[in-house]
This record gives C-alpha cells, structure tokens and sequence, in this order.
C-alpha cells in the first residue's frame, strides 16, 4: 500500500524558516517523481514544487521561487521542502503527492504568523 | 498559467441521480487532466487520469470524458459515500493548475 507521512509543520513567525519531510512506502520511491501542493485556508490547491526521480529536474512555483527548495534523499524514501523567507501567504495545509498527484499524503499544517 | 474553471461550484443531488461536474480548461491540454475527490478530513482520492483512465479499486459508477478543453466527470448513480468535493487538475504543462471545486451534498 502506497504511504506518504508529512512531518515538520507547526507555527512560524514571518521570515523564518521551516523544513518539511514526507516519509514515503509501499513503492520504489527512487523511481518516481514527487511534488509539495498546498492548500491555504478556504482556498484551492497549488502546486508547489516538483522533483524528478533523480533529482535532475526541479520546478518551483513563482510564489515560491527563491525561498523554497525541493530535495529527497533516496536512500531514505524521504522528501523534503525547506522553506525559507516564509510570508503569512505560505500558511496552508501542505501535502507530499506521488507522480502526477496518484497518491496523495495526508498533509501538515504550515502557519507563519507572529 | 493555464486557468482551470471548473462547474458548478455547488451541487446538491438525490441517491441514484447521474451526476455531472465540468472542468474547462484556458488552453489546450490534450488528455492530461486528473480527477479527485476529498472527503473531510482525508487526503485526496484519485479518480480518474488522463481524462478518461478510471484508477485503480475506483468504482465503475465514475467516469471521465473530453479532451483539448473541456472535460466532464460523471457519477452514473450517486451513491451516500460519495458526498466530498471534487477537483479536477491539468498537468499538461506547468505549473500544473487546479480546479476550485465541487461540493457535491446529497438532497
């Protein structure tokens, strides 16, 4: 069965940092793409960021562009997104999602605020 | 960006109704269009890939239609369980773009 684990959400002030994990089983998580979508409070999902199986390919959105960075440790399953820089605008429920979004992780909340 | 105007935003129907929720997308993207559904509390469901693909342990009462810029899920007889909110998504180019939603509530 296919399992995706967020961790590393809590309360942040504005213009610290945060790093998020996403503990990855029930596949060869070496072979697939990954992705961060959030979601902010009563409003639609956004794609984030996306990695390639290798770690060649990197996109990010413009939103985040310059202060998020997507990696993921093969070895470990595990896939991250270090936020820096963070805004009140980059509260929102943030999930770790397989692929083209097949499997999806139950998600953990960001809150940046002071 | 491709923008995703996805319809109606809110529907209310009856067990056993054909349900149908509509997505339209800004610009072409070919097939490369996802269907979810998300209960309260649950991560997003899978539904239907590349426009018309049914996932995995999906039931068959689901399906999905269209290509270019319009596309259509259909529920063939609403059932309890399937009170949630629907989204569709493209991911024919990026950054990769989603509906706003469906609520779908049983009358």
């Amino acid at each position: 069965e296919v399992q995706l684990v967020e961790s590393g959400g809590g309360l942040v002030q504005p213009g610290r940092s945060l790093k998020l994990s996403c503990l990855a089983s029930g596949f060869t998580f070496s072979n697939y793409g990954m992705n961060w979508i959030r979601q902010a409070p009563g409003k639609g999902l956004e794609w984030v960021a996306s990695i390639s199986s290798s770690s060649s390919y990197i996109y990010y959105a413009d939103t985040v562009k310059g202060r998020f960075t997507i990696s993921r440790d093969n070895a470990k399953n595990t896939l991250y997104l270090q936020m820096t820089s963070l805004r009140s605008e980059d509260t929102a429920l943030y999930y770790c999602a397989r692929r083209t979004a097949d499997y999806w992780g139950q998600g953990v909340m960001v809150t940046v605020s002071s | 960006d491709i923008q995703m105007t996805q319809s109606p935003s809110f529907l209310s129907a009856s067990v056993g109704d054909r349900v149908t929720i509509n997505c339209k997308a800004s610009q072409n993207i070919n097939r490369y269009l996802n269907w979810y559904q998300q209960k309260l509390g649950e991560a997003p469901k899978l539904l239907i890939y590349n426009a018309n693909s049914l996932q995995t342990g999906i039931p068959s009462r689901f399906s999905g239609s269209g290509s270019g810029t319009d596309f259509t899920l259909t529920i063939s007889s609403l059932q309890p369980e399937d009170v949630a909110t629907y989204f569709c998504l493209q991911h024919n180019s990026w950054p990769h773009t989603f509906g706003a939603g469906t609520k779908l509530e049983l009358k």
